[in-house]
């Protein structure tokens, strides 16, 4: 069965530094993984999505992904953290049957 | 702009009411989707639709189905809400044939007293 893991409920960082937000996943043949934000009391929006190719992955608003085959992993991340990006990100994968199967979430507090 | 509208933002019902949450595309989509999503939980789906009359159980349909009379609109009901059907409530649609890039609907904030 295809499934994602966050292992971090929150991360917190400070304005300015980069950051990394990880996930780790599990599906059988190739995996098409993506990460979505979710602001306070709003809708998930889409960051970006690997399908095939290169492994880093670049998005919306600064942050980018990197695909590693061998960890299982598709951490995402952005050179500079900004107080802006405080949201809550999801991690995804695509099953078999076109549904997306969704991490638990991980708070990201950027702190001024 | 797409868009993917909820017909309530935030809703209070009791125990045992029937509950309709609405969910329109202005995007042509094939597919559309409802999710609930609870603080540790993540996003989990409910049912899932590929086409018009036809509909898919998710991970948690229990007490819950599903309309799909037209293309651009599917509801999620809850004949007889419940306490533990306390959640936020998201709707989402996406192309037949784009890979993965989910369009979401603001969110209907459900509480069952």
């Amino acid at each position: 069965a295809q499934s994602v893991a966050q292992p971090e409920d929150q991360v917190n960082v400070a304005e300015g530094n980069p950051l990394t937000v990880k996930c780790t996943y599990s599906v059988s043949g190739n995996p098409y993984l993506f990460w979505y934000v979710q602001y306070p009391n709003r809708g998930l929006q889409f960051l970006l999505k690997y399908i095939t190719g290169d492994n880093l992955v670049k998005g919306s608003y600064g942050f980018e992904a990197e695909f590693n085959k061998s960890q299982t992993s598709f951490h995402l991340k952005k050179p500079s953290a900004l107080v802006s990006d405080s949201a809550l990100y999801f991690c995804a994968v695509e099953g078999a049957t076109n549904k997306l199967i969704f991490g638990t979430g991980t708070l990201l507090a950027v702190q001024p | 702009d797409v868009k993917v509208t909820q017909s309530s933002r935030y809703l209070v019902k009791r125990t045992g009411e029937k509950v309709f949450l609405e969910c329109v595309q202005d995007m042509d989509h094939e597919n559309m989707f409802w999710y609930r999503q609870d603080p540790g939980l993540g996003l989990r789906l409910i049912y899932f639709s590929y086409d018009v009359k036809m509909k898919e159980k998710g991970d948690i349909p229990e007490g819950y189905s599903v309309s799909r009379e037209k293309k651009e609109r599917f509801s999620l009901i809850l004949e007889s809400a419940s306490t533990n059907q306390t959640s936020m409530y998201l709707c989402a649609s996406k192309s037949q044939g784009a890979t993965g890039e989910l369009f979401f609907g603001e969110g209907s904030r459900l509480t069952v007293l």
